[in-house]
Formats: structure tokens, C-alpha cells, sequence
């Protein structure tokens, strides 16, 4: 089954540090950009970030720019958003998503992990 | 306040055939950028449900189709079933904000 799993979620202050994971199986992430999405509680879906397959393009939303850094690990087939500085409005449910080749659609998302900011 | 305008809701009975709309403006749709949609059933992820603007990945009902016209993008779902009752988000590329999306619009089918 083609899956993409996120773990990193949780309470933190704010100001603190989380760092998301986003693992895939029965896919390789090698070849592809990913995202990472997020949907805040009761409200609509944000684009954060993205990465190249080769990680050497990435891009950030204006919000998160300079306080979140994606990265990615082609070896272990794993996403990972780093986020500092975390503000209250940053609470949201993080989806990492896998980008439709040559396109600017997400065609594979993950369940979700939640982050809330206090 | 999103990029892309959506009706907050819509309805529809059983069999009906149910619009959304999705507006834009001129550094995104009508920057001849194609509009993507989504199907968000509750507690669940987005799913794809249309790509470049009529495009179904493989699996969806061809009761779904997508149009764009300028600055304003629709998705249709002909023959409503209950199972179509989700969140539905339209997104797009911007020039200055890259991926964009619409606030998203609350499908009920009576």
C-alpha cells in the first residue's frame, strides 16, 4: 500500500522547536518534490514548503520563511520539516504531500500530524 | 482571507448535478495556471480529485469534471451521492505566492 506516514507532532511553547518527520512506504520519494501542507483547526489548507527530488531547490510560504527548513533524506525515503520560532498561529494539523511530476498538484498525502503552539 | 475565492457551502439533493466555483486573479488563474481540486471527507486528508483544471487521477468517478475560464475555475459533480458530502479546496500556482488555494466549500447533500 502507497503510504505516506507524519510523526513529530505535539504541544510545544511558544518560541520551542518541533521537528516533523514524514516516512514513505510502498513508494520512493527519490524521484519526486514534496510538500509539506497544512490545515489549520477548522479552517482551510496553506502550503508551507517544498523540496526538489534532489534537494536543491526549496521553497518556503512567507510566513514560515527563515523559522522552518525542509530537508529530506532520499536514502531513507523521509521528509523532514524543521520548525523553530514557532508562533500560536503556526497551531495546525502538517501534512506532508508528494507532488504530481511536472505539475504543481499534490497527488499523495499523508494522515497528518498534529502541532499545537500554547 | 485565501487567494482563491470559494463558497462556503453548497447543496444539493440525491441524482442533482452541484457546482463550485473557485476565483482568482490575474497572477494566478488568470495567469493561464492551471487549477487543481481536492475532496476533504471529514477527519481525512485531502484527496486529488482533478488536476490541470479536468483531469481525474486514476479511481475518481467521471461524475467529477473541472473547467477554467480566465479567472474563475468550476468543479461540477454530476448524479450527487451522499458519499460526495466533504470539504471541497480548489488550488492554483501564484506568481508571488506559489501554491495558493481556495478557503474551501462545505458540500452537503440534503
Amino acid at each position: 500500500e502507497v503510504q505516506l506516514v507524519e510523526s513529530g507532532g505535539g504541544l510545544v511553547n511558544r518560541g520551542g522547536s518541533l521537528r516533523l518527520s514524514c516516512a514513505a512506504s510502498g513508494l520512493t520519494l527519490s524521484s519526486y518534490r514534496m510538500s509539506w501542507v497544512r490545515q489549520t483547526p477548522g479552517k482551510g489548507l496553506e502550503w508551507v514548503s517544498s523540496i526538489s527530488s534532489s534537494s536543491s531547490s526549496i521553497f518556503y510560504a512567507d510566513p514560515v520563511k527563515g523559522r522552518f527548513a525542509i530537508s529530506r533524506d532520499n536514502a531513507n525515503n523521509s521528509l523532514y520539516l524543521q520548525m523553530n520560532s514557532l508562533r500560536v498561529e503556526d497551531t495546525a494539523v502538517y501534512y506532508c504531500a508528494r507532488d504530481l511530476p511536472e505539475n504543481e498538484a499534490f497527488d499523495i498525502w499523508g494522515q497528518g500530524t498534529m502541532v499545537t503552539v500554547s | 482571507q485565501s487567494v482563491l475565492t470559494q463558497p462556503p457551502s453548497v447543496s444539493g439533493a440525491p441524482g442533482q448535478r452541484v457546482t463550485i466555483s473557485c476565483t482568482g486573479s490575474s497572477s494566478n488563474l488568470g495567469a493561464g495556471y492551471d487549477v487543481h481540486w481536492y475532496q476533504q471527507l471529514p477527519g481525512t486528508a485531502p484527496k486529488l480529485l482533478i488536476y490541470d483544471t479536468n483531469n481525474r487521477p486514476s479511481g475518481v468517478p467521471d461524475r467529477f469534471s473541472g473547467s477554467k475560464s480566465g479567472t474563475s475555475a468550476s468543479l461540477a459533480i454530476t448524479g450527487l451521492q451522499a458519499e460526495d458530502e466533504a470539504d471541497y479546496y480548489c488550488q492554483s500556482y501564484d506568481n508571488t505566492l506559489r501554491r495558493v488555494f481556495g478557503g474551501g466549500t462545505k458540500l452537503t447533500v440534503l
